[in-house]
C-alpha cells in the first residue's frame, strides 16, 4: 500500500486519558499535515511538518496537544488529558508539490 | 488568509442528472491553487481536480468539469450524468502558494444522488 496510513482507525478513551495517533506518510513526501474534523464541518488545520521540523501550529493546537515527526518519516499526534471536545476525526496528509494525499483518519471518541 | 464559501449545504439529484456545486473563495495571495476534494461516507478525502490561479482555462475530465472565474473568485464544479456513487461531501479548497500550501476547508456541500 503506497498511500497515507493512519493508526488506529478508531479510538475510544475516557476523559482525562492520554492518546497517541500515528501517521505514516507516502515515503517520498517531505511535508506532512494534521487536520481535525468534527461532525458536519470541514477539516481544520492543526500543524505542519517539513521533514522533521514543525513549521506551523494552529491556535487550535492547545498545550495539551503535541506532534512530532522524528527523522522526518512517520508522525505522532498526542493529546494529553483528553476532553469530550476533543472527539473528532484526526486526519493526516502528506504532500508532494501542491497535491495532498489524505489518510483515512483516526476517529477519536472521548467518553 | 484564504476563506471559502460553499453556499449549498446539501443537494439532492436523481441519478443521471447533471449537478453543479458552487464555490466562492477569498484570498489575498496573487497566485494560489484551488482544489476539489470528495469525502465519501468512508471518511477518506479523495482528490478530484486542481486549478492554479494563473490559468483560467476550464476543462473537462471524464464526468467532471469546472468553471474557474478569477474575476468573481468562483470555482464551480460540475458532475455530468451523476451516479449514486457520487454521493459524498464535496469540498472546494483554496491553498496558498507560499511555503506551507495550507489547505483551507469550508463546510462542504453534501451531494445525495438518488437511484
Amino acid at each position: 500500500d503506497t498511500g497515507v496510513s493512519q493508526d488506529p482507525r478508531h479510538k475510544i478513551t475516557k476523559r482525562g486519558q492520554n492518546v497517541t495517533f500515528r501517521c505514516d506518510p507516502i515515503s517520498e513526501h517531505n511535508r506532512l499535515y494534521w487536520y481535525r474534523q468534527t461532525l458536519g464541518q470541514g477539516p481544520e488545520f492543526l500543524t505542519y511538518f517539513q521533514n522533521e521540523a514543525q513549521l506551523e501550529k494552529s491556535r487550535l493546537l492547545s498545550d495539551r496537544f503535541s506532534a512530532e515527526r522524528p527523522k522526518g518519516s512517520f508522525s505522532t499526534l498526542e493529546i494529553q488529558r483528553t476532553e469530550q471536545g476533543d472527539s473528532a476525526m484526526y486526519l493526516c496528509a502528506s504532500i508532494t508539490g501542491y497535491e495532498a494525499f489524505f489518510g483515512q483518519g483516526t476517529r477519536l471518541t472521548v467518553v | 488568509a484564504q476563506k471559502v464559501t460553499q453556499a449549498q449545504t446539501e443537494i439532492s439529484v436523481v441519478e443521471k442528472e447533471d449537478v453543479t456545486l458552487d464555490c466562492v473563495y477569498e484570498t489575498r495571495d496573487t497566485t494560489y491553487y484551488l482544489f476539489w476534494y470528495k469525502q465519501p461516507p468512508s471518511g477518506e478525502l479523495v482528490f478530484l481536480i486542481r486549478r492554479n490561479s494563473f490559468d483560467e482555462q476550464n476543462e473537462i475530465s471524464g464526468r467532471y468539469s469546472w468553471n474557474f472565474q478569477k474575476s468573481t473568485s468562483s470555482f464551480n464544479f460540475t458532475i455530468t450524468a451523476s451516479q449514486v456513487v457520487d454521493s459524498a461531501v464535496y469540498f472546494c479548497v483554496p491553498s496558498n502558494n507560499s511555503g506551507t500550501y495550507k489547505y483551507i476547508f469550508g463546510t462542504g456541500t453534501r451531494l445525495k444522488v438518488l437511484a
